[in-house]
């Protein structure tokens, strides 16, 4: 299976901040890898497919990079909405796995 | 707009069954492939099943191998995740997810459905 170790586990941040938050495979996701967003008791929402093509209505401060066993989630300058949490998908190879998830969390 | 609705939880005792049903709308469940997901309470996700969009294959994380069911109505429009032989770690919110036409990401989520599995 492929392991996703992602980081940090919580992220403490003020609004206007630019946020960084890491994921790295195990072996090679090639650009398989997407980045959701969820909020409690929420399901999860598609940011960022294929490494870094953003989802049809996500705002532009998120983005995304990365290939083959390293990548990143940026959000630009967090906003008030942005305080979640969130998970990276691998879905290369089977069984689909996710990072831990990242806490952001209001400093 | 695509929906996704899941039911069908609730509480069982280890052991038992139950059956949950996930109704599309705004697209045709033959079109494309779907999943199952959950999430136990204050923990990650956790993929669990796969049906590819013509049903002709079928995948399944180990722990539930021989235990759950993936299966598809295209007159209903409805997936479904058949869960025998519960166990306790079983317990946590159940989405059904769609995937993206081309290579696989998952795009769209239900809103989950509650199986709590105790004695």
């Amino acid at each position: 299976d492929t392991q996703m170790t992602q980081s940090p586990s919580t992220l403490s941040a003020s609004v206007g901040d630019r946020v960084t938050i890491t994921c790295r495979a195990s072996q090679s996701s090639g650009r398989l890898l997407a980045w959701y967003q969820q909020k409690p008791g929420k399901a999860p929402t598609l940011l960022i497919y294929k490494a870094s093509l953003l989802e049809s209505g996500v705002p532009s401060r998120f983005s995304g990079s990365g290939s083959g066993t390293e990548f990143t989630l940026t959000i630009a300058s967090l906003q008030p909405d942005d305080f979640a949490t969130y998970y990276c998908l691998q879905s290369f190879t089977y069984p689909y796995t996710f990072g831990q998830g990242t806490k952001v969390e209001i400093k | 707009e695509v929906q996704l609705v899941e039911s069908g939880g609730g509480f069982v005792q280890p052991g038992g069954s139950l059956r949950l049903s996930c109704a599309a709308s705004g697209f045709t469940l033959s079109s494309y492939s779907m999943d199952w997901f959950r999430q136990a309470p204050g923990k990650g996700l956790e993929w669990i099943a796969y049906i590819s969009s013509t049903a002709s294959t079928i995948y399944y994380t180990d722990s539930v191998k021989g235990r759950f069911t993936i299966s598809r109505d295209t007159a209903k429009n409805s997936l479904y995740l058949q869960m025998n032989s519960l166990r306790d770690e079983d317990t946590a919110v159940y989405y059904c997810a769609k995937e993206k036409a081309g290579p696989p990401t998952i795009e769209e989520w239900g809103q989950g459905t509650l199986v709590t599995v105790s004695s």
